[in-house]
């Protein structure tokens, strides 16, 4: 079974430019969320799609964070623009369903913002 | 906010020895979830405990919850070199809230 695939693996921008990072789930996963993790820290989720709908996007900072799940399989994670801040490793997950499922993890994109 | 504290923050062992780490948080669970990340991958899931649930054994991991005191602890049995990573714990509230990660124990495990 193929896992999740995430792209790039690696970003450099300039602060102020604009970054977009793309995730494609476990085939079957209802659900997907993009995260967040800070060096030294855990992860922190920034947004969790149910299909196409968006459940929870209470901790993404919608001034400059923008997802989409078209079609209820890939998703786009996009900032703009980049702060300083925002260096950081961006995870994506899946699961079969709800937030008790087991959440399979994307490789991740390591984002740095100079 | 992080849900999930776990101690010690680092831990640098032998191979072979015995590995244990702690998690404590703060609110009723609905489960908690052990991760383990090597450097610059993903994390793995490693073992889910219902609220309802004391203990669960997964090969070498051993999970114990404790939810009079809100604490769980992973050990790793026989560690090896390839245990080497941080380990994180994640809580799934009762209010099914998102899971919450805590800032990780970092395992090295000396040849």
């Amino acid at each position: 079974e193929a896992g999740v695939a995430q792209s790039p693996r690696y970003k450099i921008i300039e602060k102020r430019q604009s970054v977009a990072f793309w995730c494609n789930p476990i085939s079957g996963h209802a659900t997907l969320y993009w995260y967040q993790q800070i060096l030294g820290q855990g992860p922190k989720l920034l947004i969790q799609f149910q299909n196409n709908g968006v459940v929870d996007d209470s901790q993404l900072p919608k001034d400059r964070f923008s997802a989409e799940r078209l079609k209820g399989v890939d998703s786009t994670l996009k900032i703009q623009p980049a702060k300083l801040e925002d260096s950081a490793v961006y995870l994506c997950a899946s699961s079969l369903a709800t937030r008790t499922d087991t959440q399979y993890f994307g490789p991740g994109t390591r984002l740095t913002v100079l | 906010s992080q849900q999930g504290e776990e101690d010690p923050q680092a831990l640098s062992i032998q191979e072979g020895e015995n590995a244990t780490m702690n998690c404590s948080y703060k609110t009723s669970i609905n489960n908690l979830q052990w991760y383990r990340q090597n450097s610059g991958r993903g994390l793995v899931h490693l073992i889910l405990i219902r609220s309802n649930e004391r203990e669960k054994h997964s090969g070498r991991l051993r999970v114990t919850l404790d939810t009079s005191k809100k604490s769980s602890s992973l050990l790793i049995t026989a560690s090896r070199a390839a245990d080497t990573a941080s380990y994180f714990c994640a809580t799934v509230n009762s209010g099914n809230t998102p899971l919450v990660f805590g800032k990780g124990t970092r395992l090295s495990v000396i040849a």
